[in-house]
């Protein structure tokens, strides 16, 4: 249980252009979660926190009309990377948090490998 | 802001046993995480510890908390080369927000 995907798990798009990334939570429903980015051979960086039904919370220096997040269920939460640049490759992962554990641990999914040319 | 701190390599041989070391600057942490992040791919949840706890093994898993100190531990016993990834430890805070801090990743080479 707690299987977290993330599609697509690779892009490669123009500059300019916009790219939209799901995290869905298979067999579990998950009230939070969670965007990262990850730079090669770098650890995990906290963009923000998606809640079912509201805005999401930004972290310091995250740009939000630029990562555009949409939760609008309880198993699908969007990440859109609006106007991309290259300096917006990366590696993007979210994680799902399962509502009622004991842990309210977070279930990650497998990364979207994002490449803005 | 909270802060974790994580050696960058560890290379042990097969068989041996390999000790992941993590020291973080959060006192009110609630939970203590390790996970592990083979090349291209998410994190793996391995095992997590409540910060009133000091140790918790889990098969060849063993996980020590010095709290006093702000230092977690994992040792892996029998270290495979499957066993070969990034390992990350992460804390969580007790605060509304509950956010959760990753460390800086070590990377494990298991040896032949």
């Amino acid at each position: 249980g707690a299987v977290v995907s993330q599609h697509p798990s690779w892009v490669i798009c123009k500059s300019g252009t916009s790219v939209k990334i799901e995290c869905r939570s298979l067999d579990f429903q998950a009230t939070t979660m969670f965007w990262y980015r990850q730079f090669p051979k770098q650890s995990l960086m906290l963009m923000a926190t998606s809640n079912e039904g509201s805005k999401a919370t930004y972290e310091q220096g995250v740009e939000k009309d630029k990562f555009l997040i949409n939760h609008a269920s309880l198993t699908l939460s969007t990440l859109t990377v609006t106007s991309a640049h290259p300096e917006d490759s990366s590696f993007y992962i979210c994680s799902a948090r399962v509502a009622g554990r004991p842990t309210e641990t977070q279930y990650f999914g497998p990364g979207t490998r994002l490449l803005v040319l | 802001g909270e802060d974790v701190e994580q050696s960058l390599f560890l290379s042990v041989r097969e068989g041996d046993s390999s000790v992941i070391n993590c020291t973080y600057t959060d006192s009110s942490s609630t939970y203590l995480y390790w996970y592990k992040q083979e090349p291209g791919a998410g994190l793996q949840l391995l095992t997590y510890i409540f910060s009133n706890m000091d140790m918790k093994q889990d098969q060849r898993l063993t996980v020590l908390l010095n709290k006093k100190d702000k230092h977690l531990s994992l040792r892996i016993a029998d270290t495979q080369t499957g066993d070969s990834a990034i390992y990350f430890c992460a804390e969580k805070n007790s605060g509304g927000y509950q956010k959760v801090t990753f460390g800086t990743g070590t990377k494990l080479q298991v040896i032949p």
